[in-house]
């Protein structure tokens, strides 16, 4: 079985600061691991994703995660926070040998960014 | 943003009337699907379909029921919902149901069920 934990329900970050959004996942082969971001009255929007190569992955708006094998992670990342990246920020995993199974996505972890 | 649009976008029903939910993509996707958001819970995948066949029922209540009358349209028909069933939908597609293919979401339909 698959699952991913998003361990905060919410962050706040001081705007020009660097923000950190965790995640953690399970699967029994290796991960595809995604990133969305909903935004008040939106539904949510694809940011990232890791597949293979590189465990530092680049995304919209300036977020990067980095995919960690040996603890199991794939933390959203921004180096400077704006106050307009607060929303909701879900992580989603699906199990490269799961086949067609559909993702399977976190609780979710509201972001606050303050001015 | 205006790739998957959803229609309404916000509805209030009775215990005992029907209503559908509409979604339309215009990104040439063949896979679409309906997911239920509740406060504090993960994102439930409720129906999958994939070149108009669905492919998952996520043992959803029959007082859901989906249509998919091509790749471009899915609708969600609600009859006798109950007051739990009160929740954001979400619509999404995808180029195909493949395990890499990134979903593309519409801004959802905010359902109260009185």
């Amino acid at each position: 079985a698959q699952s991913v934990a998003q361990p905060e329900d919410q962050v706040n970050v001081a705007e020009g600061n660097p923000l950190t959004v965790k995640c953690t996942y399970s699967v029994s082969g290796n991960p595809y691991l995604f990133w969305y971001v909903q935004y008040p009255n939106r539904g949510l929007q694809f940011l990232l994703k890791y597949i293979t190569g590189d465990n530092l992955v680049k995304g919209s708006y300036g977020f990067e995660a980095e995919f960690n094998k040996s603890q199991t992670s794939f933390h959203l990342k921004k180096p400077s926070a704006l106050v307009s990246d607060s929303a909701l920020y879900f992580c989603a995993v699906r199990d490269i040998r799961s086949g067609n199974t559909p993702l399977v996505f976190g609780k979710g972890t509201r972001l606050s960014v303050i001015a | 943003e205006t790739g998957v649009t959803q229609t309404p976008r916000h509805l209030v029903m009775g215990m005992t009337n029907k209503k559908s939910l509409k979604c339309e993509q215009h990104l040439g996707h063949n896979a679409m699907y309906w997911y239920k958001q509740s406060a504090k819970k993960p994102l439930e995948l409720m129906f999958v379909y994939n070149f108009k066949e669905q492919t998952e029922n996520n043992s959803v209540p029959s007082r859901f029921s989906p249509e998919c009358p091509n790749s471009s349209h899915l609708f969600l028909h609600l009859h006798t919902l109950q007051p739990e069933d009160s929740a954001l939908y979400l619509c999404a597609s995808s180029q195909d149901t493949g395990q890499v293919a990134e979903q593309y979401f519409g801004p959802g339909t905010r359902l109260t069920v009185t």
